[in-house]
């Protein structure tokens, strides 16, 4: 079974600080994505890495960044965090491009 | 760009009947995959079940089943002989089978079976 897994479950940040978020998955999977979701909006896509070191821009890549050194590592930046991006994050993987997509659990994050 | 509908933000139904949730999507492709995917309360997001466009039977996987009907753009999903478990919030979604397009999600059906 592939096995999708985040750093943290539940996370409360300040405004302004730095916050790192971690995927890592177990299945060789090229492909790595973070999603935002927020309630009557779905999931929309941050930011997607096809390939170690290789990075794309999703549709709300403001305000974020990310990091793929390691083909099993995925990991979320906020620079400086903001209220408006309380959320939950979700972070996918996949074989390829247009194959399933095997989620981790989420993280619900609060910005104060 | 290709959008997905879901028209159903809630639904309910009773233990053991069956429930139709809604999805259209908007693309001018021929070839794509589109998918239900289910998260239950406070737990993972995990695929229920997946279609190929270029396929004319609809997919089935136990007691879910799609009606796809590629020239309307909608697919549904069936559940059948629903259960507790079933209780979740379900997603639609889509990605062309070209480029580096991006899964297209809808925007939820938040579904509750009661007992």
């Amino acid at each position: 079974d592939v096995k999708v897994t985040q750093s943290s479950r539940y996370l409360v940040k300040r405004t302004g600080e730095k916050v790192f978020l971690e995927c890592v998955q177990d299945m060789d999977h090229e492909n790595m994505f973070w999603y935002r979701q927020d309630p009557g909006l779905g999931l929309r896509l941050i930011y997607f890495s096809y390939d170690v070191k290789m990075k794309e821009k999703g549709d709300i890549p403001e305000g974020y960044s990310v990091s793929r050194e390691k083909k099993e590592r995925f990991s979320l930046i906020l620079e400086s965090a903001s209220t408006n991006q309380t959320s939950m994050y979700l972070c996918a993987s996949s074989f390829r491009y247009q194959e399933t997509q095997y989620f981790g659990p989420g993280t619900r994050l609060l910005v104060l | 760009a290709q959008t997905v509908t879901q028209s159903q933000p809630e639904m309910s139904v009773q233990e053991a009947e069956t429930v139709t949730l809604s999805c259209t999507y908007d693309t001018s492709e021929n070839n794509y995959y589109l998918f239900w995917y289910k998260q239950p309360p406070s737990r993972q997001m995990i695929l229920v079940i997946r279609q190929e466009a270029y396929k004319q039977q609809n997919a089935t996987e136990n007691r879910f089943s799609v009606n796809f009907q590629k020239a309307a753009k909608s697919f549904s999903l069936k559940i059948s002989d629903s259960q507790l478990g079933d209780t979740a919030m379900y997603f639609c979604a889509f990605i062309s089978n070209f480029g580096n397009e991006k899964l297209t999600f809808g925007t939820g059906t938040r579904l509750t079976i009661i007992p």
